[in-house]
């Protein structure tokens, strides 16, 4: 069974205190993995798109990496302001013409000053 | 560049009557739009998918006639909640792709607080 597990289910951080985020999938025929952010009461923020195994992407203090079987969302020297439930989710296949998104349950990310 | 609005932002009803939930992508030709639901301090849940002039499709356990989904244009999905009831409170996202059979990134509205009383 398809599945995407996010690890831990909560993060507190003091500002500055760099740390990872885990994503673990278990997908057959990865097509991409996202990653977004989420703040209470709006929909998910579009983060990153990886593709496959050994991609990196960067986004100011984010950087996010991909292997066969997790993607870690790397944030360094987090300031308040990155508070926040960061997604993943996965793509997968159905069959030949048509996939499915998987979401993970969220890291919610809190950053004390 | 890919913005994807929703509205009305929150709305509160009675039970029993209808909701319609208009959901935009503003600079962009959606091939696909999403709607989802999320509870509280829950990941989001994939209703169905709906590509432009053809039948939505629902995941297993979402009822395609409570759930009325239509996809009229390239910018344009609606998700109507029909005769609502307090156990269809909920944060109803929707999201849009550019690219066909969802293959490509899918950008999301702010979502719709609905509350039934």
């Amino acid at each position: 069974e398809d599945q995407v597990t996010q690890s831990p289910e909560a993060l507190r951080l003091q500002e500055g205190e760099s740390s990872s985020l885990n994503c673990s999938y278990t997908v057959s025929g990865l097509r991409g993995l996202f990653w977004y952010r989420q703040d209470p009461g709006k929909g998910p923020e579009f983060l990153f798109t990886l593709y496959s195994a050994g991609e990196e992407k960067e986004k100011e203090r984010l950087k996010a990496t991909l292997t066969k079987k997790e993607s870690f969302l790397h944030i360094t020297a987090p300031k308040p302001e990155d508070s926040a439930t960061y997604l993943c989710a996965v793509q997968a296949p159905v069959d030949s013409s048509a996939s499915k998104i998987i979401f993970g349950s969220g890291t919610r990310l809190s950053i004390r000053p | 560049g890919a913005v994807v609005s929703q509205h009305p932002s929150w709305v509160i009803c009675k039970s029993g009557t209808s909701v319609k939930i208009e959901c935009r992508s503003l600079d962009f030709q959606a091939t696909t739009m999403f709607w989802y639901r999320q509870f509280p301090k829950q990941s989001l849940m994939l209703m169905a998918t709906s590509n432009e002039g053809s039948k939505a499709t629902y995941e297993q356990g979402v009822e395609k006639d409570k759930f009325l989904i239509n996809h009229a244009s390239l910018t344009l999905s609606t998700l109507t909640v029909t005769s609502a009831h307090p156990e269809d409170s909920s944060f109803y996202i929707c999201s849009a792709s550019r690219g066909a059979f969802s293959t490509d990134t899918q950008y999301f509205g702010p979502g719709t607080r609905l509350t039934v009383l």
